[in-house]
């Protein structure tokens, strides 16, 4: 079975960091590319961060760029989102989510496999 | 960045409807496009990607249409389980999502 499993999210303070883990299984991981997506209690979907099969190309949104760190291991199949000085306004649920292809930039088809998400609420 | 702006925002439609959403794009994407469904507490589904080719499993009555900056998903008889709301996201750069279109019951 394809499934996507995220792990690590809780609450944190403003400012401090958290690190988020998706574990794969099921398909060929190191032949896709991985992504993560944010949806704020009540709101629409917010692409977040992207990286490519080989890590060669990796992408963020402006909102979280110099902040978050996306990384992957194949060897473990997961996929990695580190989160530095958060906000409140980062608060959300994390999806981890697959892409149909092995790059993120251009000539995409969409993601096929999501997981059910990881809660992140930032609150003093 | 490419926005994407869908319309209608909200949608209220009986079993039996046929039901169009729009969505356009801020500039050229080409047939980059797919379209999502989403229900409460649930993780988005992909319908439809390259504009309009259907996903493996999603039924026949979803198509999609489009290119360039103007795209559509219809839905050609609505059922209650497509009560939810819907995203579409380019892939022509960087993603983006848009905002979302609820279909409610009428």
């Amino acid at each position: 079975e394809v499934q996507l499993v995220e792990s690590g999210g809780g609450l944190v303070q403003p400012g401090r960091s958290l690190r988020l883990s998706c574990a794969a299984s099921g398909f060929t991981f190191d032949d896709y590319a991985m992504h993560w997506v944010r949806q704020a209690p009540g709101k629409g979907l917010e692409w977040v961060s992207g990286i490519s099969w080989n890590s060669g190309s990796i992408g963020y949104a402006d909102s979280v760029k110099g902040r978050f760190t996306i990384s992957r291991d194949n060897a473990k199949n997961s996929l990695y989102l580190q989160m530095n000085s958060l906000r409140a306004e980062d608060t959300a649920l994390y999806y981890c989510a697959k892409d149909m292809v092995a790059t993120i930039l251009g000539a995409g088809r969409g993601m096929d496999v999501w997981g059910q998400g990881t809660t992140v609420s930032v609150s003093s | 960045d490419i926005q994407l702006t869908q319309s209608p925002s909200f949608l209220s439609a009986s079993v039996g409807d046929r039901v169009t959403i729009t969505c356009r794009a801020s500039q050229g994407i080409s047939s980059y496009l797919a379209w999502y469904q989403q229900k409460p507490g649930k993780a988005p589904k992909l319908l439809i990607y390259a504009a309009s080719t259907l996903q493996s499993g999603v039924p026949s009555r979803f198509s999609g249409s489009g290119s360039g900056t103007e795209f559509t998903l219809t839905i050609s008889s609505l059922q209650p389980e497509d009560f939810a709301t819907y995203y579409c996201q380019q892939l022509n750069s960087y993603p983006t999502f848009g905002q979302g279109t609820k279909v409610e019951i009428k």
